[in-house]
């Protein structure tokens, strides 16, 4: 069974631009994460979906938004971009909300 | 608030030469604990979950246990190749949320 894939895994943008970053879920996982990884602050919740719906969103400013469609797979927006944006970001896929949460390679963003 | 801290920040090990890594949290209900494993540039691999005191996990030459306040996890006679950070999360009771709070890892290296 294939993984989660993250797409693109790398993009280099520039400050107050924005990005769309895509996760596809391993085949019949329902719930997708999504995390920030950076060196200083470590794993960080973004948000949850399942069913289309955001369930549950960690404390980052509303520059950050998602959404989820029927087939699962699951896309993140970050606009306005800062250089404090740059991190690793990780989508995670589940079959249910509170199972174990499998990961993608991630996706490197570099703002400049 | 809930927290979750790993020690110690890094490990050296001589190839065979067994330790134990430390996951301590302090969490309102732990619905479950989970052990990954990160490789440079990569996401987190899943290696454990444990829901209960008491409960223990083997995988290979990696064991997990858990208290109520901690969990261990057990490298026996670890080879270059377990080289690598090692990150807890814990999920917490708080609606169907499926919310991982992480960590900032133990990094491990295993020398020849």
């Amino acid at each position: 069974k294939a993984g989660v894939t993250q797409t693109p895994r790398y993009l280099i943008k520039t400050r107050g631009q924005q990005v769309t970053l895509s996760c596809s879920p391993i085949s019949g996982h329902r719930s997708v994460s999504w995390y920030q990884q950076t060196p200083g602050q470590g794993l960080q919740f973004l948000f949850e979906y399942f069913s289309e719906t955001q369930r549950n969103k960690g404390n980052f400013p509303g520059r950050f938004s998602g959404r989820q469609f029927s087939n699962s797979r699951s896309e993140m927006n970050v606009s306005t971009l800062e250089l404090g944006d740059s991190a690793l970001y990780l989508c995670a896929s589940s079959l249910e909300p509170t199972d174990t949460q499998y990961f993608g390679p991630g996706t490197r963003l570099t703002v400049l | 608030e809930d927290q979750v801290t790993q020690s110690p920040e890094a490990l050296r090990l001589q190839e065979g030469e067994s330790s134990s890594l430390n996951c301590s949290y302090t969490v309102s209900g732990l619905r479950g604990l989970f052990w990954y494993r990160q490789d440079p540039g990569k996401g987190p691999e899943f290696l454990f979950t444990l829901y209960s005191a008491g409960e223990e996990k083997e995988k290979e030459r990696l064991k997990a246990t858990l208290t109520k306040k901690e969990s261990f996890l057990h490298i026996t006679a670890p080879k270059p190749e377990d080289s690598a950070t090692y990150l807890c999360a814990v999920q917490v009771y708080g609606g169907a949320t499926n919310k991982l709070i992480f960590g900032t890892g133990t990094l491990l290296a295993v020398q020849p």
